[in-house]
């Protein structure tokens, strides 16, 4: 069975710095989307990024960035310049056949 | 342009009632997928629909049912409710039936069952 695993349920970042969520997965499928997804204090979760399995180049949006290793299945993300907007619950999720996301890790922003 | 809007906001039932969760999807959006966001658990997928027909379902027991109306909204049953049930269950919405596609997720209702 897929499973998604986030395994720091807290980190912080001092504002400016670079801070890395990390994310395992567990799949026997070939063929599958990996998201970052940010749910803020508001509760709405938005997108953050997106990677298609099958490519091998790592998604970048702005400051995010994911660092991608489909034989390790592990698929961090980076984000650098850290801001208080930051602030947030992130989750990973994955795409085959279901949808799985992982439980969380919470970021906290230190100004 | 209006985002996803679920309702109620909060839902207060006891063991044994039925609750039903209504989601209106971003105009144009033809997906709904439900989630249930139990405390330290993340999000566990429910249901995904898509143009009125049921595409996939998570591993949650047949007492969780849905359907998606012709306006491409969607309603989410909960019959014979467990203390277990309690969580905030979200609904999302996309623009097609593709796997890669973003997710536009609500506020979500929270339901607590006493």
């Amino acid at each position: 069975a897929q499973t998604v695993t986030q395994s720091q349920p807290e980190m912080s970042v001092q504002e400016a710095e670079t801070v890395t969520l990390s994310c395992t997965y567990d799949t026997s499928e070939s063929d599958y989307y990996l998201f970052w997804y940010k749910q803020p204090p508001s509760r709405q979760m938005i997108l953050v990024i997106r990677q298609e399995a099958y490519k091998q180049q790592n998604a970048t949006e702005n400051r995010f960035s994911v660092n991608f290793q489909k034989a390790a299945k592990s698929f961090s993300l980076k984000i650098s310049d850290s801001q208080l907007g930051d602030a947030a619950m992130y989750f990973c999720a994955y795409t085959g056949n279901q949808f799985y996301f992982g439980t969380g890790t919470s970021l906290t922003v230190i100004p | 342009e209006a985002g996803v809007t679920q309702s109620p906001t909060h839902l207060i039932k006891t063991r044994g009632q039925q609750v039903t969760l209504r989601c209106s999807p971003i105009s144009g959006h033809t997906s709904v997928y439900w989630y249930q966001q139990a405390l330290g658990l993340g999000l566990q997928f429910l249901l995904w629909y898509d143009e009125g027909e049921e595409r996939n379902r998570g591993n949650f027991p047949p007492r969780f049912s849905g359907r998606q109306f012709p306006n491409y909204s969607s309603e989410l049953n909960v019959n014979a409710l467990e203390l277990e049930d309690s969580a905030l269950y979200l609904c999302a919405s996309s623009l097609v039936e593709r796997l890669d596609n973003e997710q536009f997720f609500g506020p979500g209702t929270r339901l607590t069952v006493l």
